[in-house]
């Protein structure tokens, strides 16, 4: 079956450096998504990874490890506005987005 | 600001009964999705389609059907609602089928009570 792993809750200081890991298993891999969501709010498009690498975009960044299965989600000087979930995607064989449940990230001032 | 509209926000629904989700984009699109979203459970595709008049089933398509009869539209029905379809239900849109860095974009989501 296909499978995306993510910590369920994770916990931050503001101003701090947090690591959001994913795992993954799925049959074909077409590039892997990063999105945040706001409680209550739809889905909004963080980050985009096809090639093993790090992508850079401002307080963000995502690495990605195709031979691992594995991708993270960098977020420097922490804002309170950070917090959400941030739900880790990756497009399989079919060109299909399959989702993992999210990470919900807590920023305590 | 252009994007994806979605109708009803919430609706509360008799067991039984039938609804359609309403889901209009205007970014001309070329792909329509739909996804329900559950507490502890990832983002699971209900239907898609890749261009107007065509469809397909994703990962949880029974008891919801599609239609595509244009680019901007893509309305959701349920034939006979049940509980277990209480849910978060979100429509998106992206340019291409899945293909390329172009992400989906999603609409605010409507809020399905079944009882």
């Amino acid at each position: 079956g296909q499978n995306i792993d993510q910590p369920t809750e994770m916990t931050a200081t503001e101003g701090a450096i947090v690591q959001i890991n994913c795992t993954y298993q799925t049959s074909g891999f077409n590039g892997l998504f990063w999105y945040q969501q706001h409680a209550g709010e739809a889905p909004t498009f963080l980050s985009y990874n096809v090639l093993d690498g790090l992508e850079e975009k401002g307080r963000f960044s995502s690495f990605l490890s195709r031979s691992k299965g594995y991708s993270y989600l960098l977020l420097k000087e922490l804002q309170m506005k950070d917090s959400a979930s941030y739900l880790c995607a990756v497009r399989d064989s079919n060109y299909q987005l399959i989702w993992g449940a999210g990470t919900k990230l807590i920023i305590k001032p | 600001t252009a994007g994806i509209t979605q109708a009803p926000t919430s609706q509360i629904l008799a067991a039984g009964r039938s609804m359609t989700l309403r889901c209009t984009q205007d970014m001309r699109h070329n792909a329509m999705y739909w996804y329900r979203q559950d507490l502890g459970l990832g983002l699971r595709l209900i239907h898609y389609s890749n261009t107007a008049g065509t469809t397909g089933k994703g990962e949880v398509p029974d008891g919801y059907s599609v239609s595509r009869a244009n680019t901007d539209d893509f309305p959701l029905t349920l034939a006979s609602a049940v509980p277990s379809q209480t849910s978060v239900y979100f429509c998106a849109s992206s340019p291409l089928g899945g293909q390329g860095d172009q992400p989906q974009h999603f609409g605010d989501g409507t809020r399905l009570s079944i009882l």
